[in-house]
């Protein structure tokens, strides 16, 4: 069975400190992917990053970058100077991978980030 | 293009009722699905369509129906309402080798 934990539920910090969202999963898929999604406090869910378990290549997008490590089934994100805007909550994510497969996702139970000014 | 389109986006239901959840998508997306997200939880896969006349059950299917007539809408319905189907829910799609795209949530409450 496909499982994903984030074990913070709650990170508070101040503006333009660094911050990292932890994210452990487990699979018996060979192959995977792994997603990020973001939930302001208006409800939308918001598609950050998808990244394929073949590919471990860390990942930067801007402030935020991914650290994907298949050895300790980990995929945390961690934000860079962190902004008020960026107080939401962020949901880690798994689903298989196989070619038209459904890709059914798996999320964790969520962090709610914090950024206080 | 208006993506993913849910209605309604807020609902009050007495217990037994019933209700259908509206889910479009203009995108010409194969793959849809909805999911539930109680409060401080993540979410949680309720039923699932590869097409159109196919639809599969999720992790939390009971007490939901589906169906997928078309590929645009995909309808959840509530038979029976039950206090613990109080949630928000999300309805989402994507084409082949692409990620989930979601609708802005409808959220639901049973008294």
């Amino acid at each position: 069975a496909q499982k994903v934990t984030q074990a913070q539920t709650e990170i508070s910090v101040v503006e333009k400190e660094d911050v990292t969202l932890d994210c452990v999963y487990e699979t018996r898929d060979t192959t995977y992917y792994l997603f990020w999604y973001k939930q302001p406090p208006s409800g939308e869910l918001v598609f950050l990053i998808r990244r394929n378990s073949f590919d471990e290549q860390n990942e930067i997008s801007g402030r935020y970058s991914w650290n994907f490590q298949k050895s300790t089934s980990s995929f945390n994100f961690t934000i860079t100077a962190s902004q008020v805007v960026d107080s939401a909550v962020y949901f880690c994510a798994l689903s298989e991978a196989r070619i038209q497969g459904a890709q059914k996702l798996v999320f964790g139970q969520g962090t709610r980030l914090t950024i206080n000014p | 293009n208006a993506g993913v389109t849910q209605t309604p986006k807020f609902r009050i239901l007495k217990i037994g009722q019933s209700m259908t959840l509206q889910c479009t998508q203009d995108m010409n997306h194969n793959y849809m699905y909805w999911y539930r997200q109680d409060p401080g939880m993540g979410l949680k896969l309720i039923y699932y369509s590869v097409g159109a006349g196919i639809t599969d059950k999720g992790e939390v299917p009971n007490g939901y129906n589906v169906s997928r007539s078309t590929t645009e809408d995909f309808p959840l319905r509530l038979e029976l309402a039950a206090p613990s189907q109080t949630s928000v829910y999300f309805c989402a799609s994507r084409r082949e080798g692409q990620p989930q795209h979601f609708g802005d949530g409808t959220r639901l409450s049973i008294l």
